[in-house]
């Protein structure tokens, strides 16, 4: 059972436009979200957060958007540059005091120039 | 430099032995984790730790051994019990739980190829 879903598996935009990469989640319990970029051979490295106090969260290029309603969070990246291309991982974390770190499958984002 | 050293890198088995992966950091952080990617496919906890001398098992913890003896270090030995070892390995640590502004953070990884 899958709690953390991102559909689409890759995702290519031209440089200089936007990417929008989607992330579902099942558990109503999630309450902390996270971004994570990967390279190949490289571990992830952090992006972008957000509490689901709150329904955006900003930082630079980046942007999250969070819909509790909907069950379903964003990441926007504006624009995009060829530096982007790698997996993405969306990932959630519920209640106070867990260290468990949910991820979906990634989305392959690749920016062509 | 602060950070997670993962070691080693690449790293081949023959079937039915065991292996240790290191991981080491010096960020300072009470948590320590370890994580597996299969192709395609999201990362999965197997173990994680909050402290010193204890831990506790993730999703697939079955075939797999750690220890926290010291707050720098978190070894995983994957035994022979595993059936499908060949993966990639993540370790990484945090300062504590998952809250708003928090994150973990990771090391390079381990490619663990069974032969």
């Amino acid at each position: 059972d899958q709690q953390v879903k991102q559909n689409s598996p890759s995702l290519s935009v031209q440089e200089g436009r936007i990417s929008i990469l989607n992330c579902d989640y099942t558990n109503s319990m999630f309450d902390y979200f996270l971004w994570y970029k990967k390279y190949p051979a490289e571990g992830p490295t952090f992006l972008i957060s957000i509490s689901s106090i709150k329904d955006k969260n900003e930082d630079g290029r980046f942007t999250v958007f969070l819909n509790k309603s909907a069950k379903h969070l964003s990441l926007h990246i504006v624009p995009s540059q060829p530096g982007d291309s790698a997996v993405y991982f969306c990932a959630a974390s519920y209640g106070a005091g867990s260290y468990q770190l949910t991820f979906g499958k990634g989305t392959k984002l690749s920016v062509i120039p | 430099d602060g950070g997670i050293t993962q070691s080693p890198k690449y790293l081949f088995r023959k079937e039915g032995q065991n292996v240790t992966l290191s991981c080491e950091q010096n960020l300072n952080h009470d948590a320590m984790y370890w994580y597996r990617q299969d192709p395609g496919q999201g990362l999965r906890l197997i173990y994680y730790s909050q402290i010193v001398n204890d831990f506790q098992k993730g999703d697939i913890a079955e075939g797999y051994s750690v220890s926290r003896e010291k707050k720098e270090s978190f070894p995983l030995t994957v035994t022979s019990a595993q059936k499908n070892p060949t993966a990639f390995y993540l370790c990484a640590s945090s300062t504590r739980q998952l809250t708003a502004g928090n994150t973990i953070y990771f090391g390079e990884g381990s490619w663990l190829t069974v032969v």
